[in-house]
């Protein structure tokens, strides 16, 4: 099994661009998130999921848009990219229930707004 | 203040010191994860425990639920231990599976 895939690993962004981050599992879970990093600061969670076609809204959301059309894959679009949204982000997935079992990362985007 | 809060932020040990990082909460939990970050790299999930206790290899997650309290151990400490250790819980009352993250603590561990 792969678990989590994230591409690209890297990205530099121009200010007002757009792009999406993709994210694909294969271990047939039915929760997906997206979460940010930023130094010196906890994870905060843009966006989830909890099934094909359910989405909803994290902590921090704004800038940002998802969609999941399948049981696997979970992109997050940036539409006008801004220098606030350099970070790295990490996408995530999960069993439903039991507060988080299977908890799966991928490997992150380091993405940079210039 | 944070919902999770880890001490401490940074920590250096010699190789071989017995590490501890503690990791407090405030709301009730369904489970308390154990992540580890290396430098540019991705996340890893150590541990998930509800309860008591939980060892692999040279790692120890302690949780007390009644103080909403847990600790990370690591026992004969290496350089290859150096990282972040993220503590984060999840209540699916409170957020569902989603997970709430501490700060992290930054590991070093120098030969």
């Amino acid at each position: 099994n792969a678990g989590v895939t994230q591409t690209p690993k890297f990205r530099i962004l121009k200010i007002g661009q757009s792009m999406t981050l993709q994210c694909t599992q294969d271990m047939n879970h039915n929760y997906m998130y997206w979460y940010r990093q930023d130094p010196g600061m906890g994870l905060k969670l843009i966006y989830y999921s909890v099934g094909a076609g359910i989405t909803d809204k994290g902590e921090v959301p704004n800038g940002y848009n998802v969609s999941r059309s399948t049981t696997e894959d979970f992109p997050l679009r940036l539409e006008l990219a801004a220098p606030s949204q350099t970070s790295v982000y990490f996408c995530a997935s999960s069993y439903s229930g039991g507060g988080g079992w299977g908890y799966t990362f991928g490997s992150g985007t380091r993405l940079t707004v210039v | 203040k944070n919902e999770v809060e880890q001490s401490p932020q940074n920590l250096t040990a010699q190789e071989g010191e017995f590490i501890t990082i503690n990791c407090s909460y405030s709301v009730g939990i369904s489970a308390l994860h154990w992540l580890q970050q290396h430098p540019g790299g991705g996340i890893v999930s150590l541990f998930m425990l509800s309860s008591g206790k939980k060892k692999h290899g040279r790692l120890i997650a302690t949780i007390n639920i009644q103080e909403k309290h847990s600790s990370l151990h690591i026992t004969a400490s290496h350089p290859r231990d150096s990282a972040v250790y993220i503590c984060a819980v999840s209540s699916v009352l409170e957020y569902g599976n989603k997970l709430v993250f501490g700060a992290g603590t930054i590991l070093r561990v120098k030969s």
